[in-house]
């Protein structure tokens, strides 16, 4: 496989369930990321790794922890998550962390997790 | 503080219409990046192009040109001919230390 890809594609739970969204890439980069995509809302960034090491936290509930094992994969566990944290998780990877001046690196998306809290 | 904004929320066309839309990052920064994504109805964000702010050549790929100027802080992409396959939500972005993302603008092109 190339690309990221994420699994699962569509994920029912109630609030009291613990589950986790899985993402790999093969394209060699070495930073990772987490963000949100909510109805009517921009896209909004969660967590970046650089490495394996968390190298931003945007201030998001403790009821996501994500968790990066190698360069290539990073996961988001949940637990106790409200209706409100319905939507779409996308996970995305670039050659560097950030989107900085000296790389202006371009970040290759996966086609993201439908998450449904009941 | 820095900030891009797509004033359009959506755009309807018909099929083989021009559709233009519009970004605008407002900024302090004399050097950066900006890109264009584009999302279609599967989800997967796609990167379209990337220009820096030194580079004010409209570029063309295809049915794709896109306008660059660094007075006005504006990154226009047009979409010329449209078919219904470019109907998705397009975001700008700028490449700012929050790694954000514009609101996005709906493109929906009837046949």
């Amino acid at each position: 496989e190339t690309g990221v890809t994420q699994t699962p594609r569509h994920l029912v739970m109630g609030m009291t369930n613990k589950k986790s969204l899985k993402c790999e890439q093969h394209l060699g980069h070495n930073a990772m990321y987490w963000y949100k995509q909510s109805a009517k809302k921009p896209l909004e960034l969660m967590f970046v790794y650089s490495l394996e090491e968390r190298v931003e936290n945007n201030s998001v509930p403790s009821r996501f922890s994500p968790e990066c094992p190698n360069s290539s994969h990073l996961f988001l566990h949940l637990h106790t998550l409200q209706p409100e944290d319905s939507a779409l998780y996308l996970c995305a990877s670039s050659p560097q962390a950030g989107q900085g001046i000296s790389g202006a690196n371009v970040l290759t998306f996966g086609a993201g997790s439908r998450l449904t809290v009941l | 503080a820095q900030k891009v904004t797509q004033a359009q929320t959506e755009i309807s066309v018909v099929e083989k219409e021009d559709v233009t839309l519009d970004c605008v990052y407002e900024t302090r920064d004399t050097t950066y990046y900006l890109f264009w994504y584009k999302q279609p109805p599967s989800g997967e964000l796609v990167f379209l192009i990337r220009r820096n702010s030194f580079d004010e050549q409209n570029e063309i790929s295809g049915r794709y040109s896109w306008n660059f100027q660094k007075s006005t802080s504006s990154f226009n992409f047009t979409i010329t001919a449209s078919q219904v396959v470019d109907s998705a939500v397009y975001f700008c972005a700028p490449n700012d230390y929050k790694l954000s993302f514009g609101a996005g603008t709906t493109v929906t092109v009837r046949a």
